[in-house]
């Protein structure tokens, strides 16, 4: 079973950052955060990952809480091409084999 | 550099035939997963090789779902005989070392 709980579904206005929200609060010490998305019919796409400290790519930024509990991915100018499932996955880096994805939350940006 | 590549791109069978699933990874990449994603889920891993070897097949159904990575490229992942609720999309992912991981497009399979 998925170790995150995340919100089945969020709309998003164009141009206006989009935040989405994920719970793990069972998260082991040596465990990361990961976020992937899916756009429609194409394979998951890997955004970017944080273990404790906030992260930030030309993608994206992750904003982990102190107690590591949860965490936000923020999409700051959400674009219609950002519509897709964004999957939220904690998992020990080096082992591969423990990418466990829930049902991720559906993004539609709208003009 | 070219990513993941699969085909067929889609499959459409009869149940209880076979069917077989190609996968080519991003060149230099040691590990490979295969994944299936039943429709409104995540994608869930089947199994996962380091070159030519199994690190996991746990949850691979092995009464009917055979993979290998021969020479330790290029996989392919085969079902038979093929049953309903195999209908998914199969998709590949490879990665290097402990790295993120780049998914194909995946084949989408309906059993008929």
């Amino acid at each position: 079973d998925a170790k995150t709980t995340q919100p089945t579904s969020m709309d998003c206005a164009e141009g206006r950052a989009a935040n989405l929200p994920c719970n793990h609060s069972t998260i082991s010490g040596n465990e990361y955060v990961y976020w992937y998305r899916q756009i429609h019919s194409q394979g998951p796409q890997y955004i970017i990952h944080g273990l404790k400290n906030n992260e930030t790519n030309e993608m994206a930024s992750l904003i982990i809480t102190e107690d590591r509990k949860s965490s936000t991915l923020i999409l700051p100018h959400a674009t219609l091409r950002d519509t897709a499932v964004y999957y939220c996955i904690v998992r020990v880096a080096r082992n591969n084999n423990d990418m466990r994805f829930g049902a991720g939350t559906r993004l539609t940006v709208k003009p | 550099e070219a990513g993941v590549a699969q085909s067929p791109r889609y499959k459409i069978i009869e149940k209880r035939q076979s069917v077989a699933f190609w996968c080519n990874p991003i060149s230099g990449h040691a590990t490979l997963y295969w994944y299936q994603q039943i429709l409104g889920q995540g994608p869930k891993l089947l199994i996962q090789f380091q070159n030519n070897g199994v690190v996991d097949d746990s949850q691979l159904p092995k009464d009917r779902f055979s993979a290998e990575r021969l020479k330790g490229v290029d996989s392919t992942l085969k079902i038979q005989p093929a049953k309903l609720e195999d209908s998914a999309v199969y998709l590949c992912a490879s990665s290097h070392g402990s790295d993120e991981q780049f998914f194909g497009p995946g084949t989408r399979l309906t059993v008929l």
